[in-house]
């Protein structure tokens, strides 16, 4: 069945830097990804759309400027935190729709970000 | 306000016996509601998708309903076995633009 792939699994970074986060998709194109972020014990949280050939839209409360997200290809987001501060520590999780016609979602196994 | 709720507290029950997990949703209209499983450091897994015009809809011992008028959907595993142990998480797309709401997950614990 569909993958979605996610690198690095996990990541540890100081604080002040920039981790980048990336989203593939690995036997079908999405034109449309979708990035989350889950805080322990918490649900996950949409962040971001992120569309092919143009502009992301963030959900309200989200910094566009922090968290930069590029959909170069049909099967790759990336998502960049810039400036890590600990209160990023999170994990962050992108989907890919399954499909036209369809209304599932395909999620990576996520990526753990640590800011100390 | 928009919410979605699951009950936040874990369930815990006996191998064999029936799982029912609550999904309440308020100010929302969704054509659709789905169930995911999420295991503990790892990405959600789809489970099942019910519909606006469906009451009820099963895959393998899952079970899903959808009450619109109640604005609720319950899931059910039946004969339920230790690997069902995880966090179930409901969800639905406002506008249907694709986009999913969470709620906050139900931790199921099936005891051998």
């Amino acid at each position: 069945g569909a993958v979605v792939s996610q690198h690095p699994s996990w990541v540890i970074c100081k604080s002040g830097t920039s981790v980048k986060i990336e989203c593939r998709s690995l036997d079908f194109q999405a034109t449309t990804m979708f990035w989350y972020r889950q805080f322990p014990k918490q649900s996950l949280m949409l962040m971001a759309t992120s569309n092919e050939g143009s502009k992301a839209t963030y959900e309200q409360g989200v910094e566009k400027d922090k968290f930069l997200i590029n959909h170069a290809s049909l099967t790759l987001s990336t998502l960049t935190v810039t400036s890590a501060h600990p209160e990023d520590s999170s994990f962050y999780i992108c989907s890919a729709p399954a499909g036209a016609g369809t209304d599932t979602q395909y999620f990576g196994p996520g990526t753990r970000l640590t800011v100390l | 306000s928009q919410k979605i709720e699951q009950n936040s507290e874990a369930l815990n029950i006996q191998e064999g016996k029936t799982a029912t997990l609550t999904c309440n949703y308020t100010n929302y209209s969704p054509a659709y509601l789905q169930w995911y499983r999420q295991d503990p450091g790892r990405g959600p897994v789809f489970l099942l998708l019910i519909r606006e015009n469906e009451k009820e809809k099963r895959k393998e011992r899952l079970k899903v309903t959808f009450d619109t008028t109640l604005k609720q959907s319950l899931f059910h595993i039946t004969a339920s076995q230790p690997a069902d142990s995880a966090t179930y998480l409901c969800a639905l797309s406002p506008s249907n633009t694709g986009k999913l709401i969470f709620g906050q997950g139900t931790t199921l614990q099936v005891k051998p």
